[in-house]
């Protein structure tokens, strides 16, 4: 079965700063799917990015960029320049391809941006 | 993106009531739709997969005869907590994709309290 783990319970960053948020995955699929999304306090699930397993480069959106490194199972994402209202808490995602687009999301980090 | 709406956003109700949450998909023929539950502080957890037309595929673990999911369109799910008890108090999620498509688009959430 396919896990989603995220080891930062609570990050801290100064706005301005770049932070960096880690997710780790085990599966032993070949084909699968990444996704980052944002929950503010208000509850709803906000897409931010997608990285599918064959793709060479790193996605980007804006200021969000995900780090893949497929040897090391990870998929680390980085906002750049944070912002106050980046505040929330973040969830990776994985999907398998085959899967029926089913999504496991991993524990999430809760993301203070700071003046 | 899709847009995704739930009805109610909130909803308080005696032990031992049901509950029927609404997840209708705005401008989206959604052939698939997915419920979650989200504890305080907790990732969410997939309930089940719903399909238009067919039943609910259930994930172990969660009782078919307590959440009922009914998938009669493609904008149109339900899911009805029967007998509902204070551990049922949650906020749950729904979601809707295509097929043959891989991403999800959320609904803003039902937040039930069962006192």
């Amino acid at each position: 079965a396919q896990k989603i783990t995220q080891t930062q319970p609570g990050m801290f960053v100064q706005e301005k700063e770049a932070v960096t948020l880690d997710c780790t995955y085990d599966t032993s699929d070949q084909s699968y799917g990444l996704f980052w999304y944002k929950q503010p306090s208000s509850g709803e699930m906000i897409f931010l990015i997608y990285q599918g397993s064959y793709d060479e480069q790193n996605a980007t959106e804006g200021r969000y960029s995900l780090n893949f490194q497929k040897a090391r199972k990870s998929a680390n994402l980085v906002i750049s320049a944070s912002q106050l209202g980046d505040s929330a808490m973040y969830f990776c995602a994985m999907r398998l391809t085959g899967g029926g687009n089913k999504l496991t999301f991993g524990t999430g980090t809760q993301l203070k941006v700071e003046l | 993106g899709a847009v995704v709406s739930q009805h109610p956003s909130w909803v308080i109700c005696k032990s031992g009531t049901s509950v029927k949450i609404e997840c209708r998909s705005l401008d989206f023929q959604a052939t698939t739709m997915f419920w979650y539950r989200q504890f305080p502080k907790q990732s969410l957890m997939l309930m089940a997969t719903s399909n238009e037309g067919s039943k609910a595929t259930y994930e172990q673990g969660v009782e078919k005869d307590k959440f009922l999911i009914n998938h009669a369109s493609l904008t149109l799910s339900t899911l009805t907590v029967t007998s509902a008890h204070p551990e049922d108090s949650s906020f749950y999620i729904c979601s809707v994709s295509q097929a043959g498509e891989s991403e999800q688009f959320f609904g803003p959430g039902t937040r039930l309290t069962v006192l």
